[in-house]
């Protein structure tokens, strides 16, 4: 158990729609980082944040949006949802903003877009 | 240039054998991390090992270890006495001091073990 916890684990739903993805990170992690990962693709990194504050950004649609509250945790929103929309999105966290520590991850929200 | 490389799309392993799965990487920052993970079927992503840029010795974690040639920007792991569970992507991973809200990925390597 990494202690990043995501939910939901599963989603289904239609193209067009809304859907939010939630993220807690460890405790006492202030970065969070969210990242997608299509079938046979591997992680695209997708935007960071650091104690509320966003502070990089990757392959991330105008369609999603994604914000680090308070409490630290974090939420990715993904809006007119697309067929390749489908993917594994992963939450993952650490200590510090930089430096060279290891990022944890969550167990990943498996969206299903039909 | 890619910072991150695998150049082995997928390996095959004979249970209880040894197995190495590549990596580089490219960076010009002198302090950085260099990480595997590992994503089984089920789609989590397991963290296995971890070599600092400054590190002397090669880590090791259980029956993983990293194979460090620094000058040749090579970070390969290297799994000894394979079970069956270690069928899984294997990813390895980058992040640099000076860029540290950047973590780096390869593309994968899928390793089976065959019985």
């Amino acid at each position: 158990d990494s202690g990043v916890t995501q939910t939901p684990k599963h989603l289904i739903t239609a193209t067009g729609q809304r859907v939010t993805l939630r993220c807690s990170p460890r405790s006492g992690d202030l970065s969070v980082y969210w990242y997608q990962q299509s079938l046979d693709q591997g992680l695209q990194f997708l935007i960071q944040y650091y104690n509320g504050e966003e502070r990089a950004k990757g392959n991330i649609l105008e369609r999603f949006s994604a914000q680090q509250f308070p409490d630290l945790h974090s939420e990715l929103n993904l809006s007119s949802l697309e067929l390749g929309d489908s993917a594994l999105y992963f939450c993952a966290s650490s200590v510090r903003e930089g430096g060279t520590g290891e990022l944890f991850f969550g167990e990943g929200s498996r969206l299903t877009v039909l | 240039a890619q910072k991150i490389t695998q150049t082995q799309p997928g390996m095959f392993v004979q249970e209880k054998e040894a197995v190495t799965l590549d990596c580089t990487y490219d960076t010009s920052d002198p302090s950085y991390g260099l990480f595997w993970y590992k994503q089984p079927s089920s789609g989590e992503m397991i963290f296995l090992i971890y070599q600092g840029s400054y590190d002397q010795q090669n880590a090791t974690e259980g029956r993983y270890s990293l194979n460090f040639q620094k000058a040749r920007k090579s970070a390969n792991l290297v799994i000894s006495a394979s079970q069956l569970g270690d069928s899984a992507m294997y990813f390895c991973a980058m992040r640099e001091q000076n860029t540290g809200n950047q973590f780096y990925f390869g593309t994968g390597t899928s390793l089976t073990v065959i019985p």
